[in-house]
């Protein structure tokens, strides 16, 4: 989708690090979602923002945290990376209820 | 407790026949429903939706059945091409109140593989 870009595409590091995700639109939608997929267990949401500075919590939310400063970006951050957050990373956008989500082409995150 | 179940992890069907991919639900209060087709690498493409009002939405080759009072919905492509070979999802939706809002909960995929 050409609205949606995440970077970056592909990310070795080891644990204990911090890490960054960004994902950044050119759509202006109000919406949007941070969701992992592992093998197994489909994609899940960790984090989702509702506008700038408004977000909330997922249901594997849990060693993530996310900002919001402007329309266009979404950032998920990993504050100390551990293994099991390895995993393949997306962004969505969303424009509003029973509308679907369009997502990104994912972030492959891999923490040794 | 996983709210949106996909049975079957694999599917293969010859070209030019019928696929039918289910999926079953539990949460009540789900009133939208979609199918994402997802290829290797590639991040999931929305195909088809249906609201909870309606029990048939079509779409080319793609139409999706919902049966509320068995909290069951179905994709079904006719006639399968080698090109739908990928990962299905179902996924579903209730209304957030606050924000207005809105999640989506996933199912775990059917790897659909159609055989020329």
């Amino acid at each position: 989708d050409a609205g949606i870009t995440q970077s970056p595409r592909h990310k070795v590091t080891e644990t204990g690090t911090p890490v960054t995700l960004r994902c950044h639109q050119t759509e202006n939608h109000r919406y949007m979602y941070w969701y992992r997929q592992d093998p197994g267990h489909g994609l899940r949401l960790i984090h989702y923002s509702y506008g700038v500075k408004d977000t909330d919590k997922g249901e594997v939310s849990d060693g993530y945290s996310v900002s919001r400063s402007k329309t266009e970006d979404f950032l998920l951050t990993l504050e100390s990376a551990t293994s099991s957050q390895t995993s393949v990373y997306f962004c969505a956008l969303g424009s509003g209820i029973n509308q679907p989500q369009h997502f990104g082409d994912g972030t492959r995150l891999s923490i040794l | 407790d996983q709210q949106v179940k996909q049975n079957s992890p694999s599917l293969s069907v010859q070209e030019g026949r019928i696929s039918i991919l289910n999926c079953d639900y539990t949460n009540s209060m789900f009133d939208y429903f979609l199918w994402y087709k997802k290829y290797p690498a590639e991040g999931p493409t929305f195909l088809i939706s249906i609201s909870s009002i309606k029990d048939k939405n079509e779409d080319g080759r793609f139409t999706v059945f919902l049966n509320k009072s068995a909290k069951h919905l179905s994709l079904h492509i006719v006639p399968s091409q080698p090109g739908d070979s990928a990962v299905y999802f179902c996924a579903a939706s209730a209304v957030h109140s606050g924000a207005g809002s809105y999640q989506l909960t996933f199912g775990k995929g059917t790897k659909l593989s159609v055989i020329p």
